[in-house]
């Protein structure tokens, strides 16, 4: 059974803290993404990754940064979270041969709260 | 600059009734569309997929129409379950390219009873 792994569910952080949200699969994918959801805006693209070590920014990385050090694992960092930030983070990874009903595989989300 | 739009927040509809969810794009370039189902603090779910070779996809009550020139794609549901609600995400992305994966705002979908 795939699986995308979040490592937390619900987070509470204060402003100005450096926060780590990680992110392992264990498909052997390439690709991996970082969204965030709110209301009425819905998933919007932080980061993506296609390779160890390679990524790429997507709508919105101001006030974020990632890390892909090994293939099964993107973490996303914020470096000093700010009230702005508080959301559901979603991880989600993908071969990069879409085929017939190939899809990108979620995480269970982290609810992040910053105080 | 909103590349995939669900311009519908939310949609209501009768237990046993076609549900029908509609979804644009800009980009030309995109090649492949997925639809996806989420439940509140829940990941979403992969629901059905389009390639832009073809114009309908089919997976039991789900079906994925896909207008090229219109660039338009659309999700039915038949009939229409309680189960079903949820919010909806249409998503979009170039295989050729960056496979950066865009998505929509999101459908609420209602089914009553």
């Amino acid at each position: 059974d795939v699986k995308v792994t979040q490592s937390s569910r619900y987070l509470v952080k204060r402003t100005g803290e450096k926060v780590f949200l990680e992110c392992v699969q264990d498909m052997d994918h390439e690709n991996m993404f970082w969204y965030r959801q709110d209301p009425g805006l819905g998933l919007r693209l932080i980061y993506f990754s296609y390779d160890v070590k390679m990524k790429e920014k997507g709508d919105i990385p101001e006030g974020y940064s990632v890390s892909r050090e090994k293939k099964e694992r993107f973490s996303l960092i914020l470096e000093s979270a700010s009230t702005n930030q508080t959301s559901m983070y979603l991880c989600a990874s993908s071969l990069v041969d879409f085929g017939v009903n190939t899809e990108a595989f979620f995480g269970q989300g982290t609810r992040l709260t910053v105080v | 600059d909103q590349q995939v739009k669900q311009n519908s927040p939310s949609l209501s509809v009768q237990e046993g009734r076609i549900s029908i969810l509609n979804c644009d794009y800009t980009n030309s370039m995109f090649d492949y569309f997925l639809w996806y189902k989420k439940y509140p603090a829940e990941g979403p779910t992969f629901l059905i997929s389009i390639s832009s070779i073809k114009d309908k996809n089919e997976d039991g009550r789900f079906t994925v129409f896909l207008n090229k020139s219109a660039k338009h794609l659309s999700l039915h549901i038949v009939p229409s379950q309680p189960g079903d609600s949820a919010v909806y995400f249409c998503a979009a992305l170039h295989r050729q390219g960056a496979q950066k994966l865009v998505f929509g705002q999101g459908t609420r979908l209602t089914i009553n009873p």
